[in-house]
């Protein structure tokens, strides 16, 4: 069985810019979530999709990040514009019941 | 807010020589805690799941254990490919499906 793939793994960009974050779920996984870690703190979570609805986006920092998921498969986060802060691991995680999560290696993202 | 803490924050041992991870943890209603390891530059892996105080699991040379108020993961006889960083996660109450984590604890096994 395929695991989640996340690509970029690494992505340095610089602030103003935008930067585009995909994840690609275990198959046949409804739930999908996205979470971060900025260093020095524990890893944090941003949102939960379940299909192509966002059922929780109590964790996305502000309007700059834009999560979508198409058709319930593949998600894609958007940071625009960047800031120094949104600097960190970005992971995704899917799972078919509430409890039986597979994370993604995260994409590193630096903002300079 | 709900709240994971785990202590050590690092910890070295000797091969062979064992310990116990702690997490103490504060959430409304806990449906599940969840120990994961995690790699340098990977994703944390899971390892366990527990639901209720009194439970244990084990997996080769760890075991983990739940109370009311936290969980122990007790690492016997240790290898240094166990070397990893260790996360402790609850989810519970109304934000069921959504993981606290704590922040680690980072494990060094040398020979």
């Amino acid at each position: 069985e395929a695991g989640v793939t996340q690509f970029p793994s690494h992505s340095v960009i610089e602030k103003g810019q935008t930067v585009t974050l995909r994840c690609d779920p275990i198959s046949g996984h409804d739930n999908l979530y996205w979470y971060r870690r900025v260093m020095g703190k524990e890893i944090k979570f941003l949102l939960h999709f379940v299909k192509e609805s966002k059922q929780d986006e109590s964790g996305m920092p502000n309007n700059r990040f834009l999560a979508e998921r198409t058709g319930g498969t593949y998600s894609t986060l958007k940071v625009q514009p960047a800031e120094l802060e949104d600097s960190g691991v970005y992971f995704c995680a899917s799972s078919q019941d509430r409890f039986g999560y597979t994370f993604g290696s995260g994409t590193r993202l630096t903002v300079v | 807010e709900d709240q994971v803490t785990q202590s050590p924050e690092a910890l070295r041992l000797q091969e062979g020589e064992s310990s116990s991870l702690n997490c103490s943890y504060t959430v409304s209603g806990l449906r599940g805690l969840f120990w994961y390891r995690q790699d340098p530059g990977k994703g944390p892996e899971f390892l366990f799941t527990l639901y209720s105080a009194g439970e244990e699991k084990e997996k080769e040379r760890l075991k983990a254990t739940l109370t009311k108020k936290e969980s122990f993961l007790h690492i016997t006889a240790p290898k240094p490919e166990d070397s990893a960083t260790y996360l402790c996660a609850v989810t519970g109450g109304s934000t069921l499906g959504r993981l606290y984590f704590g922040r680690g604890t980072q494990l060094t096994v040398w020979p």
